[in-house]
């Protein structure tokens, strides 16, 4: 089994609808949690980080649910430009190397 | 401020050769990691340094793969000698000092094809 499951996609919406990304975790010592947006064939980059209490970024809004091991986010009014493999990213206590998800392709049509 | 940089860009060997991987690590930035992504599969984390000590190196495939990180800066990740299940991107990550919150910054990688 996989230390962090994605649906894998790809999810295609038109501009301006919402969507929304889960993923769990296996390991119950994780204790950081990221997801990291990544380009075709370019470097994955912070998209935010993912508090217990839920965060929001503009259109980005990130949920954490320990009980669970269950992480989301949910992107409002799609642009064209969210276009990417949204990819979730955990950390384990005492350790700085992070776990990727394999990624959910998210194709935003106009 | 200049990113993670990696060098080359793109790899094409055959099994059996030797090569070397190199990250330059944004400046002033403690740590230093490689990750890789062979196809089909997830981003895996391979290992870490701290300035020039191997802080986990438990991602390490084998011992084909030897790291370096001489004086703290730039890093190298040497195959020898090079399989073809080793082909896929290969990237650096580096954060600046402690907190596993730490946000990590990618470089872009580089492609690696072992023919």
């Amino acid at each position: 089994r996989k230390e962090v499951e994605q649906d894998p996609g790809p999810f295609n919406v038109p501009e301006g609808a919402t969507v929304a990304f889960n993923c769990t975790y296996s390991n119950s010592a994780s204790q950081s949690f990221f997801w990291y947006r990544q380009d075709c064939r370019k470097e994955p980059k912070l998209l935010m980080s993912v508090y217990s209490s839920g965060n929001e970024d503009g259109r980005f809004t990130a949920q954490l649910n320990r009980a669970s091991q269950y992480i989301s986010l949910l992107i409002r009014d799609s642009k064209l430009s969210d276009s990417a493999t949204y990819l979730c990213v955990v950390n384990t206590a005492g350790r700085r190397a992070l776990t990727f998800g394999s990624g959910t392709r998210l194709q935003v049509q106009p | 401020e200049a990113g993670v940089t990696q060098f080359p860009s793109h790899s094409v060997i055959e099994k059996g050769q030797t090569v070397t991987l190199r990250c330059d690590p944004i400046s002033g930035h403690d740590n230093l990691y490689w990750y890789r992504r062979v196809m089909g599969k997830e981003i895996k984390f391979l290992l870490h340094f701290v300035k020039e000590s191997k802080q986990d190196e438990s991602g390490m495939p084998n011992n084909r793969f030897l790291a370096e990180r001489t004086g703290g800066t730039y890093s190298t990740l040497k195959v020898q000698p090079a399989e073809l299940e080793d082909s896929g991107v290969y990237f650096c990550a580096s954060s600046p000092q402690a907190g596993a919150s730490d946000t990590q910054y990618f470089g872009p990688g580089t492609r690696l094809t072992v023919l």
